[in-house]
């Protein structure tokens, strides 16, 4: 079971937003910034969010990242049918004392 | 470019070891913390270990301090990870990546297998 907690699946329609969330608590999203990755079928996971909300040189504006307490959110505007992969969030957890990853969302573009 | 290249992976029987390497290219390796994540078939990432840039500082996940080593060469560019008394659970894909603005460049991944 993942410290960090994601639904494991979303969907939508072509052109709609969604958004993924993802829950922790005190000692790891309260008080660090959380990282979103999106890993396309059989390859490797690239970051798509980093510090809550900035988006590294190349990732579409269309995605888009917040924070609010103990809990991260990812939103996609526009959905595409590339868009379709699994999408982690990661953080820093300071009781572990190593990066925990949410267990993951499959996107399902409909 | 940033390019980070994994090997060593490969078919291993319960309780054998392996040293995995990651080539680290385009970018000045020695200023970067450097991490294994690894991924199972079928399931979510799962970070392993980091290390910082002169190799002074290591974090390991709980389950697998004792049996996984992480070190780097700076003067070779690269990382590696010495996984020994392997089991079936650590049948995964292992990837190296780059912590600069949290994991912002990974590799394609190893495959190691545990079976006998």
């Amino acid at each position: 079971q993942s410290v960090l907690t994601q639904s494991p699946s979303a969907s939508g329609t072509p052109g709609q937003r969604v958004t993924i969330s993802c829950s922790g608590s005190n000692s790891n999203i309260g008080r660090h910034t959380v990282n979103w990755y999106q890993q396309l079928p059989g390859t490797a996971p690239k970051l798509l969010i980093y510090s809550n909300n900035q988006r590294p040189s190349g990732v579409p504006d269309r995605f888009s990242g917040s924070k609010s307490g103990t809990s991260g959110s990812l939103a996609i505007s526009g959905l595409q049918s590339e868009d379709e992969a699994d999408y982690y969030c990661a953080v820093w957890d300071d009781h572990l004392e190593n990066w925990v990853f949410g267990g993951g969302t499959k996107l399902t573009v409909l | 470019e940033v390019q980070l290249v994994e090997s060593g992976g490969g078919l291993v029987q319960p309780g054998g070891s392996l040293r995995l390497s990651c080539a680290a290219s385009g970018f000045t390796f020695s200023k970067y913390w450097m991490d294994w994540v690894r991924q199972a078939p079928g399931k979510g990432l799962e970070w392993v270990a980091n290390i910082n840039q002169d190799g002074s500082q290591k974090n390991y996940v709980d389950s697998m301090k004792g049996r996984f080593t992480i070190s780097r060469d700076n003067t070779k560019n690269s990382l590696y990870l010495q996984v020994n008394s392997l089991r079936d659970d650590d049948t995964a894909i292992y990837y190296c990546a780059r912590e600069g603005h949290a994991f912002d460049n990974w590799g394609q991944g190893t495959l190691v297998t545990v079976s006998s």
